[in-house]
């Protein structure tokens, strides 16, 4: 069964001070780890694909890694705007012929980013 | 503009009332997908469907109904809606290409009394 595990469940930053957030995984075939933002009552927010160990990928202030057990998103000197839930998913390479894993995303709870002015 | 959308975006309800959530994509999208979202569980898919007319179950499924008549549709139907279905309900869609990420829609919050 595949399984996400993401840390920490709260992260509470000052503007401009740097830090990770951890995902941890499991899976039998990673086709693609997943990062997506969620600001309050709206749906995530997509934000990178990663497909093997070693790739990064970067966007504005956020940094995605990935290895072969777990992904990390770093973010340079945080602005309050990034305050959000932040999610990893992954997705596994399909089991049979049909092809039905290709949208299905196994979801980590989410770490709550707060960054203060 | 590309997106998922769904309706209503809050609904209250009484047990035993069936109810429909829609959601509706523009993107030409085959695959369509229901999570559902709940504090200390994540976002757990609830169905899912490949094409139209082709649906299967995702991991918690039990008091769900979908259909897919159309490419672009895909409701979500709670026949007998208890209080455990109460939860946020979010619509995703994607396509088969190798760098299409799944898109959401912003939810529906479900209440049932």
């Amino acid at each position: 069964e595949d399984q996400v595990t993401q840390s920490p469940e709260a992260l509470r930053l000052q503007e401009g001070e740097s830090s990770s957030l951890n995902c941890s995984y499991t899976v039998s075939g990673l086709r693609g780890l997943f990062w997506y933002r969620q600001d309050p009552g709206k749906g995530p927010e997509f934000l990178f694909t990663l497909y093997s160990a070693g790739e990064e990928k970067e966007k504005e202030r956020l940094k995605a890694t990935l290895t072969k057990k777990e992904s990390f998103l770093h973010i340079t000197a945080p602005k309050p705007e990034d305050s959000a839930t932040y999610l990893c998913a992954v997705q596994p390479f399909s089991s049979n012929a049909g092809g039905t894993s290709y949208g299905k995303l196994t979801f980590g709870q989410g770490t709550i980013l707060t960054v203060h002015p | 503009e590309a997106q998922v959308t769904q309706n209503p975006r809050y609904l209250i309800t009484v047990t035993g009332k069936k109810l429909t959530v829609t959601c509706s994509q523009n993107m030409n999208h085959e695959y369509m997908s229901w999570y559902r979202q709940d504090p200390g569980l994540g976002l757990r898919q609830i169905y899912y469907s490949m094409n139209v007319e082709v649906t299967d179950k995702g991991d918690v499924p039990e008091g769900y109904k979908v259909s897919r008549k159309e490419k672009r549709n895909f409701p979500l139907i709670l026949e007998s809606p208890s209080p455990n279905q109460t939860s946020l309900y979010f619509c995703a869609s994607t396509s088969r290409g190798p760098n299409s990420p799944l898109h959401f829609g912003n939810g529906t919050r479900l209440t049932v009394t």
